[in-house]
This record gives C-alpha cells, structure tokens and sequence, in this order.
C-alpha cells in the first residue's frame, strides 16, 4: 500500500534558528496537505497543495510540492517556542474517495 | 472551517465491554472519517463514514469490531466492540470540507482499556 515518509522524525532547534522537514510518498499524489500536531492536542490544518512545483507561503512557513509529485516540503524560518508541535504531511492520491495517508510525522522541539 | 466535538473525551473500560464515542460537527459536511493514533505516533485510518449507507474500512479493520452510524450529515458514531488492552489509543474523528480535501479533526477520545 501507499507509505508516505518524513525525516527527520524529531528534531531539537534553539529558537531563531530553521527547520525543514521532508515528506516522501511511494505513490504520486494529486494532493498533500500538512498538519501541525501540538501536544495533548488535534491535528490542525495548515495548507494544501496541488499543482506540480506549487510553493506556498504562511508567514515564516514554506511549504513546497516536488515536479513528480511524490515529495513535499515544510521550511520554517527563525522558528519560535509556539512552532513546537509534530507536523504531519498527508497525501490524497486519485481515485481514493478523499482518503488521507498520514506521514510518519516529525516532532519539534524549539528551546530558548 | 468546521468545529467537532466528541463524546467521551477519556474514558477508561474493562476488557471484554464496548464503547460508543461520538462526532458531532456544527456544520453540513461531505465526508467523515474516524482515525486512530497511538501516542507519539502517526494516524491510521480506519474507515470512512458514509452518510446513509454503510462504512468504508480500511485493510485491517472490520465492522464486527468497529461498528460506525452516520445518521445525517452532522454526526457519526464509532463503537469499539470486545475491547482489548491493544485497542488502548486515541480515536479522532476529522470531517472534510465542502469543495474541499482539507480536513477538521476533533479533539480525540483517550480510550484505556484494562
């Protein structure tokens, strides 16, 4: 089945400094979405991207979608204690009626 | 955006009994689906929620287990029949937006089963 994977699965910054993670899936996509995860809490939202090579921004968040389709990217610049939390990327592939397969995450540690 | 609620937030139930948890969304939805997540882990599908006709599952969960309802457009509900300490997790429901693939999920329900 399909298997979507991010490294790092943690990563410890000190705050001010940068994160990327990266998310890879066995299958092409039509669609990868990505979540954050805090604590104790839900996953929430982030953005979607569709097109091939789409890049998008929220404020210090980069999220970028590969050529193939297959690989995607969240890049957040001078992370701050709030950006702790696990981000998850998902992939919608065609013909799946709207089902999500959930990255295997990375969680972030931000420290003053 | 839409807002879930489920019912119970946490519960803790013996072996061998079911439980009932349920999603309520404030607003008309297409999909629903129920997830499971073990702590520090990732989230595994187990079935999609159709409204009206019987749910979808996934490779590795069936309906004898995991019975599910979805009786309208706004709730649904996921029953964890004949438990087992190895179905101690946490159960989220996630609704999908109209015209959209992006998913709300609610809070999640604790399940301990001892």
């Amino acid at each position: 089945g399909q298997q979507v994977m991010q490294i790092p699965q943690y990563q410890h910054v000190q705050e001010g400094e940068d994160f990327t993670t990266y998310c890879n899936s066995s299958t092409t996509l039509s669609n990868i979405q990505w979540y954050k995860q805090r604590p104790g809490g839900h996953p929430v939202f982030l953005i979607q991207l569709v097109k091939s090579g789409e890049v998008k921004k929220q404020k210090r968040l980069t999220f970028q979608f590969g050529e193939a389709k297959k690989n995607s990217s969240l890049h957040i610049t001078a992370t701050q204690t709030t950006d702790v939390g696990t981000y998850f990327c998902a992939g919608l592939r065609d013909g799946t009626a709207s089902k999500l397969t959930f990255g295997t995450g990375t969680r972030l540690q931000v420290t003053l | 955006s839409a807002v879930i609620s489920q019912k119970p937030s946490r519960d803790i139930c013996q072996r061998g009994t079911s439980l009932t948890i349920q999603c309520q969304v404030d607003s008309q939805v297409t999909m629903m689906f129920w997830y499971r997540q073990q702590p520090g882990q990732s989230l595994t599908l187990i079935a999609t929620a159709n409204q009206g006709s019987e749910a979808t599952y996934e490779s590795g969960f069936v309906i004898d287990k995991f019975p599910i309802s979805r009786p309208n457009l706004t709730f649904s509900t996921l029953t964890v029949s004949n438990m087992s300490p190895e179905d101690s997790s946490i159960y989220l429901c996630s609704a999908q937006a109209w015209a959209s693939y992006e998913q709300y999920f609610g809070p999640g329900t604790r399940l301990t089963v001892t």
